[in-house]
């Protein structure tokens, strides 16, 4: 059975503190998503990569870094959290030359205070 | 750029028909994702389309006009386990083949 774990399911951070997002999936794919989804704006694609070592901005990458050393990993990093930033966090991957179909974790809750 | 427009809510009665329309307009369309998302859980995977016309899943469909720019889900048979939101997502012909999700529909199936 395909599994996408995220590390976290909750958190609670301080203003300018760093935050690691772990995300780690056994399905051999080479592509990677981090999404935020928050009430009334959908899913938003933060950052996504399509190999070890390769990134790329999505449509909101500011205030966020991401790092994909090992083909089974995607952390997303927030340097210094802002209140701006709680949200749910959804990481996806899917196989190259497939139909593109998300598999999805179960999200982190990170909450800035 | 792209612009997924999908109704915020809609209510339906348990044993009912109803249809959740999607309109988009983007560059580099590659197909459209149907997801399903129910409360403090992950989507997950209902249809996709890349050619026009209709496929059939048990009592779920999904619509595809690549031309207008449209696509609709059709749920036949409503469940109350069928109150959740409803997520159409365009996908690109990019690298990682990423995609882009309208705001969801959040169905509610009354008895």
């Amino acid at each position: 059975d395909v599994k996408v774990t995220q590390s976290s399911r909750y958190l609670v951070k301080r203003t300018g503190e760093k935050v690691f997002l772990e995300c780690v999936q056994d399905m051999d794919h080479e592509n990677m998503f981090w999404y935020r989804q928050d009430p009334g704006l959908g899913l938003r694609l933060i950052y996504f990569s399509y190999d070890v070592k390769m990134k790329e901005k999505g449509d909101i990458p500011e205030g966020y870094s991401v790092s994909r050393e090992k083909k089974e990993r995607f952390s997303l990093i927030l340097e210094s959290a802002s209140t701006n930033q709680t949200s749910m966090y959804l990481c996806a991957s899917t196989p190259t030359g497939d139909t593109g179909e998300l598999f999805f974790g179960e999200g982190s809750r990170l909450t800035v205070l | 750029g792209q612009n997924i427009d999908q109704p915020t809510e809609m209510t339906a009665t348990e044993g009912a028909i109803v249809q959740i329309n999607c309109t988009y307009q983007t560059s580099g369309f590659n197909g459209l994702f149907w997801y399903q998302q129910h409360a403090g859980e992950a989507p997950t995977f209902l249809s996709y389309n890349v050619l026009d016309g209709l496929e059939e899943k048990g009592r779920f469909s999904s619509f595809l006009s690549r031309s207008k720019g449209y696509s609709y889900l059709l749920l036949k048979e409503l469940q109350m386990k069928d109150s959740a939101s409803y997520l159409c997502a365009v996908r690109h012909n990019t690298n990682a083949g990423k995609s882009t999700f309208g705001d969801g529909t959040t169905l509610t199936v009354k008895p």
